[in-house]
């Protein structure tokens, strides 16, 4: 069983669509994170929930929305696709009770192409 | 705000050579992790260092973190094809936040 999911594993869409990226972790964590990673595979964190409750919210456009229905999902919705948000997108857990002392726990990952 | 910088950018090794990847911080870290991410691959958690002065080994990959708590360095002894990929450092900047080192990718010829 995977530990952290997300799908879809890529996507491919035009400029000005709205699209959602789904998170499920299955380890009972109660923490999660949105990660981007640029074509440089620099990994910039932008969002982090804790049991639901957002807890880290990085300078990120408005366009971005995530969403956090229970502790054990995490989901991404951006609207308004611009060229510049091509990126893999990926999700991450972690226990959530020692803060950064934690290992994070990421999934594979979502190929964002916009066109 | 607080960076980790890591160095180099990339490293070619021949098979058998040895690799090293250093990460240096502005502020004192309270602990310091690192991640493999393989080529295609998602990072994978490899070890964390806590304790000022701290060396851990795993199997060929040694581990530090610095007196100071500010640096940390990665040292893989003849290298083999199956090392290939790039290694984050990772650190706190305080709460749940984790910044990542912008990564060391290493190649290694057969």
């Amino acid at each position: 069983d995977t530990a952290v999911s997300q799908t879809p594993k890529y996507l491919v869409t035009q400029m000005g669509n709205d699209k959602s990226i789904k998170c499920e972790q299955n380890l009972g964590h109660d923490t999660m994170y949105w990660y981007k990673q640029d074509s440089k595979k620099f990994l910039k964190i932008m969002f982090s929930y804790n049991n639901k409750e957002l807890i880290i919210n990085e300078t990120v456009p408005n366009r971005f929305s995530p969403k956090s229905p229970d502790k054990a999902h995490l989901n991404l919705h951006i609207n308004s696709l611009e060229l510049g948000d091509s990126a893999v997108y990926f999700c991450a857990s972690s226990r959530g009770q020692e803060g950064p002392r934690e290992k994070l726990f990421f999934g594979s990952g979502t190929q964002l192409s916009v066109l | 705000g607080q960076q980790v910088m890591q160095i180099p950018q990339y490293q070619h090794v021949q098979e058998g050579e040895d690799f090293t990847t250093y990460c240096n911080s502005s502020t004192t870290l309270s602990n310091i992790q690192w991640y493999k991410q393989r080529p295609g691959g998602h990072p994978v958690f490899l070890i964390q260092l806590v304790k000022s002065g701290e060396v851990k080994k795993q199997k060929r990959l040694t581990f530090q973190f610095g007196e100071a708590k500010k640096n940390s360095s990665l040292h893989i002894t003849a290298t083999q094809t199956t090392d290939v990929g790039t290694y984050f450092c990772a650190g706190p900047t305080g709460g749940f936040k984790t910044i990542f080192g912008a990564g060391t990718r290493l190649f290694v010829k057969a």
